[in-house]
């Protein structure tokens, strides 16, 4: 159980494009999503909290226009990043806790998606 | 805002030999602890948690971790490193921010295995 699927795996795109990055809880309803970036052999950066219904809370540093984060449902989130740049170029991973229940914050992670900007 | 701390980004170990990483937390609640693992070009798989209950938590492969409140570490073992626990372990604690509860992550240990 607690699945979270991620798509695409990979994606090429031009530079200036916009891209999209769809962040789905198979067998569960996640009212929260968090948003990660992942530079090569580092940590995970989070970007932004993702709340069902409501907009998206961002952490400091992180550009609200050119990463958009929608939560229309309770088992999908998108992130768009806008008008890529090369330097967006990364491994982006999304999560989902669980809801309802005892929370202890453990998080359901999505496979990732390595976006390359050319 | 609760921490955890890794120290040493790399560590080698020869097959066969025990696993130690390290992980030391700073938090001002009794914690929920994580050790999470990455396999290349992947998300994060979840290898055990720490919540309140068992001190000695033991997790997916082997492996397990003590919670131990006086030294606030959270260690992670292994008894004999296989080849296929080549991978990137990250600890973490819960932590609340505007209302938010998230995890908090370590640097990250990049875990080499010897033949």
């Amino acid at each position: 159980g607690a699945v979270v699927s991620q798509h695409p795996s990979w994606v090429i795109c031009k530079s200036g494009t916009s891209v999209k990055i769809e962040c789905r809880s198979l067998d569960f309803q996640a009212t929260t999503m968090f948003w990660y970036r992942q530079f090569p052999k580092q940590s995970l950066m989070l970007m932004a909290t993702s709340n069902e219904g409501s907009k998206a809370t961002y952490e400091q540093g992180v550009e609200k226009d050119k990463f958009l984060i929608n939560h229309a449902s309770l088992t999908l989130s998108t992130l768009t990043v806008t008008s890529a740049h090369p330097e967006d170029s990364s491994f982006y991973i999304c999560s989902a806790r669980l809801a309802g229940g005892w929370d202890t914050g453990e998080l359901f992670f999505g496979e990732g998606s390595r976006l390359t900007v050319l | 805002a609760q921490s955890v701390t890794q120290l040493g980004s790399h560590v080698s170990v020869s097959e066969g030999a025990l696993v130690l990483l390290r992980c030391n937390y700073s938090s001002s609640v009794p914690p929920y602890l994580f050790w999470y693992v990455q396999y290349p070009n992947q998300g994060l798989q979840l290898l055990l948690k720490y919540t309140s209950a068992a001190t000695l938590v033991k997790g997916i492969n082997d492996f397990e971790a003590e919670f131990k409140k006086s030294e606030t570490s959270f260690h992670l073992t292994k008894p004999s490193a296989h080849m296929s626990d080549a991978a990137e372990y990250f600890c973490a604690v819960s932590d609340t921010k505007d209302g938010n509860n998230r995890l908090a992550f370590g640097k990250g240990n990049q875990v080499v295995v010897i033949p």
